[in-house]
């Protein structure tokens, strides 16, 4: 089946030290996204890649950064976790309007 | 600042009752509306999308789409306990400037009781 994948699952780390999450899709989505979602809130956009070409919402801290190697693949590093980064970590792709998430990677931060 | 608004709820309806879930958008210009189930500790999964004023059936779902009043619906006939989750109603503001990304209320959070 065609799906998104994003590992690991659960991700523990310890405050300031970096950590990557990795995606990736079977659905050969040109679109991949990132959002970071805390408890009863709105998923929030971090960025997204349409295609090799980098999108960064204004608002989206400098610690955050992203890789897409290739089409299959999106990468989010978090170069300095603090205690406010925990949080769900929510992977989507899209071709034609709507989004298709991934299972997250929940992030604890120590 | 561009929005999507919904009530957090909790919407509590008996089990066989209709569910309604409303979001109001801020912007005129909007052309697709999606709603998403999110069960919790779990990612949000697509529910109905609709890009035209009217209903769009699907199921026991029913996505209704007012433009000129910014107002987008989900009705959920025959509720169960199993449609218990937080519904979250996205909006994509873009379309004019290429923007692909959704914008995403806080959600509804639907309790179904037996």
């Amino acid at each position: 089946d065609a799906m998104v994948i994003q590992n690991p699952r659960y991700q523990v780390t310890q405050f300031g030290k970096p950590v990557t999450l990795s995606c990736s899709q079977t659905l050969n989505h040109n679109v991949m996204y990132w959002y970071q979602q805390k408890s009863s809130q709105a998923p929030k956009l971090l960025f997204h890649y349409y295609d090799k070409d980098f999108n960064n919402e204004a608002d989206t801290p400098d610690n955050f950064q992203s890789r897409r190697p290739n089409t299959s693949f999106c990468f989010l590093d978090i170069r300095s976790p603090g205690l406010g980064d925990a949080a769900m970590y929510l992977c989507a792709t899209s071709s034609v309007g709507a989004q298709y998430f991934g299972p997250g990677t929940r992030l604890l931060v120590l | 600042q561009k929005e999507v608004e919904q009530n957090s709820g909790p919407l509590s309806v008996p089990e066989g009752a209709i569910a309604s879930l409303n979001c109001t958008y801020s912007d005129r210009g909007s052309q697709s509306f999606f709603w998403y189930r999110q069960y919790s500790g779990k990612s949000p999964e697509l529910i109905m999308f609709i890009y035209s004023n009217g209903d769009k059936e699907d199921g026991r779902f029913t996505a209704q789409l007012n433009k000129a009043s910014q107002y987008v619906s989900l009705l959920i006939r025959d509720s169960q306990p199993s449609d218990s989750a937080t519904y979250l109603c996205a909006v994509n503001f873009g379309e004019d400037t290429g923007r692909r990304a959704l914008t995403f209320g806080s959600g509804t959070r639907l309790q179904v009781q037996p």
